[in-house]
């Protein structure tokens, strides 16, 4: 059965701390991974990746993804208090299909 | 460009009722995907439209349907609610692009079945 695994699930940082989120994943017929940002409303997608090794990149926040060894990780480099919120990894399948994780909690505290 | 936009945005069902949910896209976007949030079983994939076909389904019953119109806005049915419907309802619109797809979300519906 497809699934989309996330860790750790609930993380407490203090503001400037850097942190890596995971996400690792068993599917057949990978197309790509999406990360998503929600916060107390609908999420807001940050990334999407194909390829391995090649690092997106907006702000603060990067992704990669690993093929090889089916996982991809989101870092957010000094984090202010406005990140915090869950993040979702989700995975879609060649035939469209996007399975999602549980989700990373993340509280950035003063 | 307007976001996507959802109604209602808020809903109360009971138990055995329907309830058509609505979902416009962001103008140009020709693909509709629809989404079910709950705590206990987080985001799941309800089905996928593009150009008025369901391209996917996940996993739920055939009570759940949906359907596009020729404008892309789309609609989702759910028969016969059962408690355990409840949740968030969220539709989003997908923007091809060379190198990425953008998907955007709407604000949600949010259904409550008594």
């Amino acid at each position: 059965e497809d699934k989309v695994v996330q860790s750790p699930l609930s993380l407490v940082v203090h503001e400037g701390d850097t942190v890596t989120l995971n996400c690792s994943y068993e599917v057949t017929n990978f197309r790509s991974l999406l990360w998503y940002k929600q916060e107390k409303k609908a999420p807001t997608f940050l990334f999407m990746l194909t390829s391995s090794g090649i690092e997106k990149k907006s702000g603060r926040l990067s992704s990669i993804l690993d093929k090889k060894e089916l996982f991809s990780i989101l870092n957010i480099t000094a984090t202010q208090t406005g990140d915090s919120a869950i993040y979702l990894c989700a995975v879609k399948t060649s035939y469209d299909k996007v399975i999602f994780g549980p989700g990373t909690s993340l509280s950035v505290i003063p | 460009k307007a976001g996507v936009t959802q109604t209602p945005r808020y809903l109360i069902k009971t138990r055995g009722q329907q309830v058509t949910l609505s979902c416009s896209p962001i103008s140009g976007h020709r693909s509709v995907s629809w989404y079910q949030q709950t705590p206990g079983q987080g985001l799941q994939f309800l089905f996928e439209y593009f150009s008025e076909t369901q391209r996917n389904k996940g996993n739920f019953p055939g009570r759940f349907s949906g359907r596009q119109f020729s404008n892309s806005r789309s609609e989702m049915n759910v028969s016969t609610l059962e408690l355990g419907d409840s949740a968030l309802y969220l539709c989003a619109s997908t923007e091809f692009g060379l190198d990425t797809d953008t998907q955007y979300f709407g604000p949600g519906t949010r259904l409550t079945v008594l």
